[in-house]
């Protein structure tokens, strides 16, 4: 069964300072695309960043990159740069080849915190 | 580019009630999805709809239904509301490619007592 892990409920982080977000998945599938989405306590979900499985280059956009691992089926995401707008819930997601529309899987999330 | 707009914010409806949630999908968005955030949980996966026809469901009773209209607009309707149907419920769009993000709207905050 497809499952994506956040084992981090809280993290804190200082302002300026880099952090890494934590994800791991589970799929049978070969193909498939992994997301980041930020949270704010307004509760939009904003995409942040996408990995596609046979893609060769880890993600990045602008601040946020994605820490690619295939074999190990990790996903993580690393925000350079911390600001306090930063703070905020962090989902990881996937979708997988044969369901190309609207279904994610989501993980429980990541509460980012960032400290002046 | 329009985004994706939901409509009411927030509602409150008493158990056994029903309720229509709508949402207005980003223009040149084929495929429009809904889903339950419960508080402190991520969002799960209730349906979707491509072209008018819903083509994938998750783990939800019958009494979550759903319609999707010619301009890409949709419904999520619930009946015989039970107290944890109580979430946050959020409508998303995206083109149909594997590679293609969903963008969600603000949700509507939905509270059963």
């Amino acid at each position: 069964a497809q499952k994506i892990t956040q084992t981090q409920p809280g993290m804190f982080v200082q302002e300026k300072e880099a952090v890494t977000l934590d994800c791991t998945y589970d799929t049978s599938d070969q193909s498939y695309g992994l997301f980041w989405y930020k949270q704010p306590s307004s509760g939009e979900m904003i995409f942040l960043i996408y990995q596609g499985s046979y893609d060769e280059q880890n993600a990045t956009e602008g601040r946020y990159s994605l820490n690619f691992q295939k074999a190990r089926k990790s996903a993580n995401l690393v925000i350079s740069a911390s600001q306090l707008g930063d703070s905020a819930m962090y989902f990881c997601a996937m979708r997988e080849v044969y369901n190309q529309g609207g279904k994610l899987i989501f993980g429980q999330g990541t509460e980012l915190s960032v400290k002046p | 580019e329009t985004g994706v707009t939901q409509s009411p914010t927030h509602l409150i409806k008493t158990r056994g009630q029903q309720v229509t949630l709508r949402c207005s999908s980003q223009s040149g968005h084929n495929t429009v999805s809904w889903y339950q955030q419960a508080l402190g949980q991520g969002p799960q996966f209730i349906f979707q709809y491509y072209r008018e026809e819903e083509n994938g469901r998750g783990n939800f009773p019958p009494r979550f239904s759903g319609l999707q209209f010619p301009n890409y607009s949709s419904e999520l309707n619930v009946n015989a509301l039970e107290l944890d149907d109580s979430a946050l419920y959020l409508c998303a769009s995206s083109r149909d490619r594997l590679s293609s993000p969903l963008h969600f709207g603000n949700g509507t905050r939905l509270t059963v007592t």
